[in-house]
Parts: structure tokens; sequence; C-alpha cells
């Protein structure tokens, strides 16, 4: 059981918009920074955002983090079929742990 | 550009030891806090481990701790993980990740450990 709690899964059609959540404790997102990570089939983890709402060099506006109290949120719009992946959240814990949470699988209908 | 190659996974039998190793380059190693991190096959992601830049801070999943010591030798740019005692629950791929703002950023591609008698 991840400290962090995610959906299991969304999809969504071609084009459109989704939104993955994240919620956390006082513990964590409430007082840390939220990072968000895609993680296509076989490949290693990417970062996509990072301090709740920076994006790294070479990710496109198309994803973007937001953070609220205890929650937080990954958009990605104008979704693409290359877009189906694994995505998840992760934010340091007041017990000196970073923590994951347990991953949301997408597909691009 | 930033690369990681982690090595030294394998099949190992329970309450055996492993070491892995995490090569790094095109950056300056000795700047930077380095993460372990694991996925067993099917799984999310599993943190498990991190060193400050200098080797002098280090923190551990409890799930881990008492068993696995991380490690670095700056000098030749590597990062290490001391797997001992291995359990069947340990058997994932492990990632070694740069940490450049408070977390995990560039990772590794990965060495799969299996533990199985």
């Amino acid at each position: 059981q991840s400290v962090l709690t995610q959906p299991p899964s969304v999809s969504a059609a071609p084009g459109q918009k989704v939104t993955i959540s994240c919620s956390g404790s006082s513990s964590n997102i409430g007082n840390n920074y939220v990072s968000w990570y895609q993680q296509l089939p076989g490949t290693a983890p990417k970062l996509l955002s990072y301090e709740n709402n920076k994006r790294p060099s070479g990710i496109p506006d198309r994803f973007s983090g937001s953070k609220s109290g205890t929650s937080a949120t990954l958009g990605i719009t104008g979704l693409q079929t290359g877009d189906e992946a694994d995505y998840y959240c992760g934010t340091w814990d007041s017990s000196l742990v970073w923590v994951f949470g347990g991953g949301t699988k997408l597909t691009v209908l | 550009q930033v690369q990681l190659v982690e090595s030294g996974g394998g099949v190992v039998q329970p309450g055996r030891s492993l070491r892995l190793s995490c090569a790094a380059s095109g950056f300056t190693f000795s700047s930077y806090t380095m993460h372990w991190v694991r996925q067993s096959p099917g799984k999310g992601l599993e943190w498990v481990a991190l060193i400050s830049y200098d080797g002098s801070n280090y923190y551990y999943a409890d799930s881990v701790k008492g068993r696995f010591t991380i490690s670095r030798d700056n000098s030749k740019n590597t990062l290490y993980l001391q797997m001992n005692s291995l359990r069947a629950e340990d058997t994932a791929v492990y990632y070694c990740a740069r940490d450049d703002f408070g977390g995990p950023d560039y990772w590794g591609q990965g060495t799969l450990v299996t533990v199985s008698s």
C-alpha cells in the first residue's frame, strides 16, 4: 500500500485532456514539493514535472503539474497515443524517505 | 549528456549478497545526491536509499534498513548498493537516479536482481 494514493487507471481519447490525482498528507505532499514521472513500457522512468509545477527542458507544455494542500495533479492535454504509459507522483515524507504513488496507467483510446 | 549505467544484477539465492554499481558520466558526480529505486515485476516504483553528494548522509526505506548499504566513490564516479540477506521480495529492477532538485531526475536503465533458489 503506497503512502501516496493514485487512481490505478485513467483513459481518454486522442486530443482530449486527462488529469491524474495524487493524494497524500501533511507529512508528505502538504509540506513538500511534488514530482511526476512517466514510464513508457519497458523503459526507465522519466521526470515530467518537479517542484509542483516546473517542467524540465524538453518536456512539452502539454504536461502540467499542480498542487493544492495535500493533493497534487498531473494534467495532460492534446493526448497522443505515445502518451500511453504509467505515471507516478513522488515527494519527500517527514520520516526522511522519498515516497511514490502506486502509479496510474494511462490508456489513450 | 547525463548517463547512468547500472550493473551487477543477476540471479542470487535467498540469504546471499550482491553488490550493484552505477557508473555516472556527463555531469559532476561529486556534486549530486544519488538515489536507488527499485521496481518489482509488474509493480510500482519503490524508493530504496539515498546518499548525499559527499557520502556523509544516507537514508533507507524500512524494507531494506539493516540489510542494504548505499555508498559512493566520487573518485570513480560510481554509486554502489550492497545488498545482504537477500529475500525473494527483493526481486526487482534496480535503478540509480540523480537528484538535482530534491528528488530523482535522471534515471539509469536499470539492472535486474532475481532472488530465487
